[in-house]
């Protein structure tokens, strides 16, 4: 089956630093999501890329479609506390009805 | 705009056990699907619903069926539970004509004892 490889599977940085974690996958996506998800809680939808090559932002976060479509990268700028959570990414490939997720990065941001 | 809501949101059974699962999708939304997330790990996928009827099943057994009704609104049953069951189970809706932006509720934390 799919198989998607997230990295890294944990960071701890400073508020204020830039992050960056990616996904690739085995087989070919025309659709990346990422989410967020917070302990207890279902994930949050951050970004949803379309094409290859797409490169999205919502407020401090960027996100790119690689042109492979077997890759995509999540940015996270100035992070500050609130960004401490499990970042998700997921893909749907052709006629998929379901996504395929990542094994999750969980994200520490040290004061 | 009521975005997807899951209920009980905590339950325990005893192995053996069947339990029920309720989600209402997104409003505008008429695409159900269940994933199954364990401690630790991404959401796996277990089956979707659309239009009353299971259209793509993922690696569960059949003790895991579910159900859609006419207002969209889902169920996932689990029969005779396992220990293993034990886990957060997301519901996610989508609507057909934009199904590639997929939206997921808090989920329902089912523990097995």
């Amino acid at each position: 089956g799919q198989q998607l490889n997230q990295s890294p599977q944990s960071m701890f940085i400073q508020e204020g630093e830039d992050v960056s974690m990616n996904c690739t996958s085995s087989s070919i996506f025309n659709t990346w999501l990422w989410y967020k998800q917070d302990p207890g809680e279902g994930p949050v939808l951050l970004i949803a890329l379309y094409k290859a090559g797409e490169l999205t932002s919502n407020g401090r976060l960027t996100a790119q479609f690689g042109i492979t479509r077997k890759d995509s990268f999540l940015n996270i700028s100035a992070s500050i506390p609130s960004d401490v959570g499990i970042y998700f990414c997921a893909g749907r490939s052709g006629s998929a009805r379901q996504l395929t997720f990542g094994s999750g990065t969980q994200l520490t941001v040290l004061p | 705009d009521a975005g997807v809501t899951q209920s009980p949101t905590h339950l325990i059974k005893t192995r053996g056990q069947q339990v029920t699962l309720r989600c209402s999708p997104k409003s505008g939304h008429d695409t159900v699907s269940w994933y199954q997330q364990a401690l630790g790990q991404g959401p796996q996928f277990i089956f979707q619903y659309y239009e009353e009827e299971e259209r793509q099943r993922g690696n569960f057994p059949d003790r895991f069926s579910g159900h859609q009704f006419p207002n969209y609104s889902s169920e996932l049953n689990v029969n005779a539970l396992l220990l293993g069951d034990s886990a957060l189970y997301l519901c996610a809706s989508s609507f057909q004509g934009q199904g590639n932006t997929i939206y997921f509720g808090e989920g329902s934390w089912l523990t097995v004892v």
